[in-house]
């Protein structure tokens, strides 16, 4: 069975530092995703950053990264510079290919992370 | 290129009343998942659709169903709603055929309905 731990509930940062969210999982396929998402009080879930479970380098996206850590099973994600609007929900997500074919995600219980001014 | 979108992304029933919701996916893409979340049980996944068929099922009761039609869209209806069934609903679309995961999977803005 798939699963994502994200063990910190809730992240307080001064802004304009840098801050790096947890994410373990655990799985035996051999092939899966891990996204990052993020979610406002909006509710909207925004995609920010993926890495696949082949991909050598890690992945970045603008101020986002992922430190993937394949042997440890930990998929980071590090925002540089944070800001205000960075305040947020943050889920850690993997997806696989299920048994009847489709992608599904699982997802980690979230961080709420408030950027101080 | 257009987004995910959901509608409504607000509405209230009252108990036993049913719903519909409406998920239409990023163009070219196939497949269709729904997933609830809640605060006590987090994001749970519901179903998913692909080229009009039902693909894979979450653990929920018969009272959450769904349908995909020919242009890709999706509904998802919950009949004789409980007070329980107060959630966000997400929909998430992806091209469905790759057969390994890609990354390319989007969440809409997501319904929120409550109960009373």
């Amino acid at each position: 069975a798939q699963k994502i731990t994200q063990t910190q509930p809730g992240m307080f940062v001064q802004e304009k530092e840098a801050v790096t969210l947890d994410c373990t999982y655990d799985t035996s396929d051999p092939s899966y995703g891990l996204f990052w998402y993020k979610q406002p009080s909006s509710g909207e879930m925004i995609f920010l950053i993926y890495q696949g479970s082949y991909d050598q380098q890690n992945a970045t996206e603008g101020r986002y990264s992922l430190n993937f850590q394949k042997a440890r099973k930990s998929a980071n994600l590090v925002i540089s510079a944070s800001q205000l609007g960075d305040s947020a929900m943050y889920f850690c997500a993997m997806s696989y290919i299920s048994n009847f074919g489709n992608e599904k995600l699982t997802f980690g219980t979230g961080t709420r992370l408030t950027i101080i001014p | 290129k257009a987004g995910v979108t959901q509608t409504p992304r607000y509405l209230i029933k009252t108990r036993g009343q049913q719903v519909t919701l409406s998920c239409s996916p990023i163009s070219g893409h196939r497949s269709v998942s729904w997933y609830q979340q809640t605060p006590g049980q987090g994001l749970q996944f519901l179903f998913e659709y692909f080229s009009e068929t039902q693909r894979n099922k979450g653990n929920f009761p018969g009272r959450f169903s769904g349908r995909q039609f020919s242009n890709s869209r999706s509904e998802m209806n919950v009949s004789t709603l409980e007070l329980g069934d107060s959630a966000l609903y997400l929909c998430a679309s992806s091209s469905g055929t790759s057969g390994r995961p890609t990354g390319e999977l989007f969440f809409g803005e997501g319904s929120r309905l409550t109960v009373l």
